[in-house]
C-alpha cells in the first residue's frame, strides 16, 4: 500500500517570505501522480498543483512550485511571496491505482 | 455553480441513530469519494465509485454503507452510528479513476455523534 508522509505538523512564515512544506511518499509503481491540496479554514478542499511522475520538470501555478526529486520519493512545495490568503493546512497526496491516499496535513500560518 | 454538493453541513447524532450523507455533482464525472477527516488526521476513504453502478471499499468501510445512485448521486450511510464515527465527512470526485486527475471536493459534513 502506497503511504505518504508529511513531517511538518506546523509551519510558519513571515508574509511576502518563501516556504517550503514537505512530502515523502512510498510506492512500488512507476505511473502515478502527486497532488497538493489546500484546506483553508473554511473546510474547501482545493486543488494547488499537480505533478506527473514521467515529467522530469517540476510543476508550477503562479507563486506555487514543486521540487519533484522521484528517487528520493521526495515531493516538496514552495510558496513563494507569502500571502495571508495562504494560511491553511495543505495536504500533499498520491494518486495511482484510481483513488488518492493523503498525508496528515501542514498547517500554515502566516504572520503580517 | 458547479461543483460538489454535500448535505447536510452539521449534524448531530445520538448513538445507534442512522442517517445518509448525501452527495451531489453536476460535472459529469465518472467516479466519486467519501472520505473522513480526524483531527490531526489526513483524509482516509470510506468507500469509493470508479463508475456508476459499481462501488469499493476503501480503507475505513466498517459501519458505513453506500449507493451510488446514479451517475451525479452518491450518499453514505451510517445505520447506527457510533461515537468513533464523529469526523468530517468529505465528498470528491474525479473525470475518471485515472491518475492524472485531481478531485473535487464537497465543502463537507460535521458530524458528532453523542
Amino acid at each position: 500500500a502506497q503511504t505518504v508522509t508529511q513531517s511538518q505538523p506546523e509551519m510558519s512564515v513571515q508574509e511576502a517570505e518563501t516556504v517550503t512544506l514537505s512530502c515523502t511518499y512510498d510506492t512500488s509503481e512507476s505511473d502515478y501522480y502527486l497532488f497538493w491540496y489546500k484546506q483553508p479554514p473554511s473546510r474547501q478542499m482545493i486543488l494547488v498543483i499537480r505533478q506527473e511522475a514521467y515529467k522530469q520538470q517540476n510543476a508550477t501555478e503562479n507563486r506555487f512550485s514543486v521540487n519533484f526529486q522521484k528517487a528520493a520519493k521526495s515531493f516538496s512545495l514552495k510558496i513563494s511571496d507569502s500571502q495571508l490568503g495562504d494560511a491553511a493546512m495543505y495536504f500533499c497526496a498520491y494518486r495511482s491505482d484510481g483513488k488518492s491516499t493523503f498525508g496528515d496535513g501542514t498547517t500554515l500560518t502566516v504572520k503580517p | 455553480n458547479a461543483g460538489v454538493t454535500q448535505t447536510p453541513k452539521f449534524q448531530v447524532l445520538k448513538t445507534g441513530q442512522s442517517m445518509t450523507l448525501q452527495c451531489a455533482q453536476d460535472m459529469n464525472h465518472n467516479s466519486m469519494y467519501w472520505y473522513r477527516q480526524d483531527p490531526g488526521m489526513g483524509l482516509r476513504l470510506i468507500y469509493y465509485s470508479a463508475s456508476e453502478g459499481t462501488t469499493d471499499k476503501g480503507e475505513v468501510p466498517n459501519g458505513y454503507n453506500v449507493s451510488r445512485l446514479n451517475k451525479r448521486e452518491f450518499s453514505l450511510r451510517l445505520e447506527s452510528a457510533a461515537p468513533s464515527q464523529t469526523s468530517v465527512y468529505f465528498c470528491a470526485s474525479s473525470l475518471t479513476t485515472g491518475p492524472d486527475y485531481g478531485y473535487t471536493f464537497g465543502s463537507g459534513t460535521r458530524l458528532t455523534v453523542v
